[in-house]
């Protein structure tokens, strides 16, 4: 159980151009997906928070017009980056929080996509 | 806001032994949850054990446990009986309720056959 996927795992597009990325729960409902973003050899770093039905919660730095989040429904949150750059090259990761398990305060985790911007 | 330091970039250990990996961290929130989590190769970030900070039991899991000290804010890992699938980065995280975890610089950790 508690399984998260996320689609693609790998990107590779042009500069200019718009790049959507989708997170699954697959065998649970989450309220909340959160979105982190990891550059090579380093930590997770925390993009937004992602709630169903309303709107994203974007962390200090995080523009919020270029990382676009909707999370329209209780398994599947997306993230699109807009007018990407070679700069947003990077590993995107989400994770989803049980809403049934909520009281456990666990976030599982996708696999990542890789980004590649040229 | 929060922060959690990880001092040991890297770590090696010697297959079937402890190895013990450091983490201190500071939040002001009342009600917080500390993680370890582990990123093989692969990417793919795996709970490896998690602590209510409410409860002063340390939380164990198999061959994983860890040592919870609240008040020095301390949240060390022990990886008893070391094995060649443990060898992977290890991230210290804390968190909760509904915000995002903030994660630590993390440790790599070697498995010496």
């Amino acid at each position: 159980g508690a399984v998260v996927s996320q689609h693609p795992s790998w990107v590779i597009c042009k500069s200019g151009t718009s790049v959507k990325i989708e997170c699954r729960s697959l065998d649970f409902q989450a309220t909340t997906m959160f979105w982190y973003r990891q550059f090579p050899k380093q930590s997770l770093m925390l993009m937004a928070t992602s709630n169903e039905g309303s709107k994203a919660t974007y962390e200090q730095g995080v523009e919020k017009d270029k990382f676009l989040i909707n999370h329209a429904s209780l398994t599947l949150s997306t993230l699109t980056v807009t007018s990407a750059h070679p700069e947003d090259s990077s590993f995107y990761i989400c994770s989803a929080r049980d809403s049934g398990l909520a009281s456990t305060d666990t976030q599982y985790f996708g696999p990542g996509t890789r980004l590649t911007v040229l | 806001a929060q922060t959690v330091t990880q001092s040991q970039p890297e770590m090696s250990v010697q297959e079937a032994e402890t190895v013990t990996l450091s983490c201190t961290y500071d939040t002001s929130e009342s009600d917080y949850y500390l993680f370890w989590y582990k990123q093989p190769p692969s990417r793919q970030m795996i709970l490896v054990i998690r602590q209510e900070a409410y409860k002063q039991q340390n939380a164990t899991e198999n061959r994983f446990s860890v040592n919870f000290q609240k008040a020095a804010k301390s949240f060390s890992l022990k990886i008893s009986d070391s094995q060649l699938g443990d060898a992977a980065m290890y991230f210290c995280a804390s968190g909760g309720g509904a915000d995002g975890l903030t994660f630590g610089k993390g440790t790599h950790l070697i498995i010496q056959p």
